[in-house]
């Protein structure tokens, strides 16, 4: 099985743009999770979702944003980008019921 | 809410000699507990996870952990280092209900030649 994937690898903005990350789970995973990676604080959850459902959200203001297609992908989103947003964000796929979570690779954004 | 603690945030070793990373967790209940290991540049990869059956979890790459609930640890070792272990290293909690990973700062591990 191919593993999880993401779009694009790396990314360059600017303060004030919005950004939109892509992530395709395993074949088979419904739940898709994401985190945002950054040297001062460490992997911290973004959200997770499950059947196109938002089922938790972790403490990021509403500029982070994200959604779940009928085939399991997901998009997150983020708007009005500050400096502070540049990070590797990861996503990562389960099977229902499982809380085993795969990661992908990863996109490093970075805001300038 | 559940939470892990790596107790080093660095860790250096010779290559052939045993790595010990340590880990304390704060749970509830029983948890679900995982190491992973990230190489620079990379994701994140699942070295081992334990679930409750036994409490000595054998991964790959020849990491082995312990869980231990009487010390609250889940402590990561490998008999013998290689230079391709060097890297940073995550334990990881799960929270079902909240359907959520919770990380540890991270070890990052060195390996002498």
């Amino acid at each position: 099985k191919a593993g999880v994937t993401q779009t694009p690898r790396y990314l360059i903005k600017t303060r004030g743009q919005q950004v939109t990350l892509s992530c395709s789970p395993i074949s088979g995973h419904r739940s898709v999770s994401w985190y945002q990676q950054t040297p001062g604080q460490g992997l911290q959850f973004l959200f997770e979702y499950f059947s196109e459902t938002q089922r938790n959200k972790g403490n990021f203001p509403g500029r982070f944003s994200g959604r779940q297609f009928s085939n399991s992908r997901s998009e997150m989103n983020v708007s009005t980008l500050e400096l502070g947003d540049s990070a590797l964000y990861l996503c990562a796929s389960s099977e229902q019921g499982s809380e085993t979570q795969y990661f992908g690779p990863g996109t490093r954004l970075l805001v300038l | 809410a559940q939470s892990v603690t790596q107790l080093d945030s660095h860790v250096s070793v010779s290559e052939g000699t045993p790595v010990l990373l340590r880990c304390n967790y704060s749970s509830s209940y029983s948890p679900s507990l995982f190491w992973y290991v990230q190489h620079p540049n990379k994701g994140l990869q699942l070295l081992l996870k334990y679930t409750s059956a036994a409490t000595l979890v054998k991964g790959i790459n020849g990491f082995e952990a312990e869980f231990k609930k009487s010390e609250t640890s889940f402590h990561l070792t490998k008999p013998s280092a290689h230079m391709s272990d060097a890297a940073e290293y995550f334990c990881v909690v799960s929270d079902l209900d909240d359907y959520k990973l919770s990380f540890g700062a991270g070890t990052t591990v060195t390996v002498r030649a």
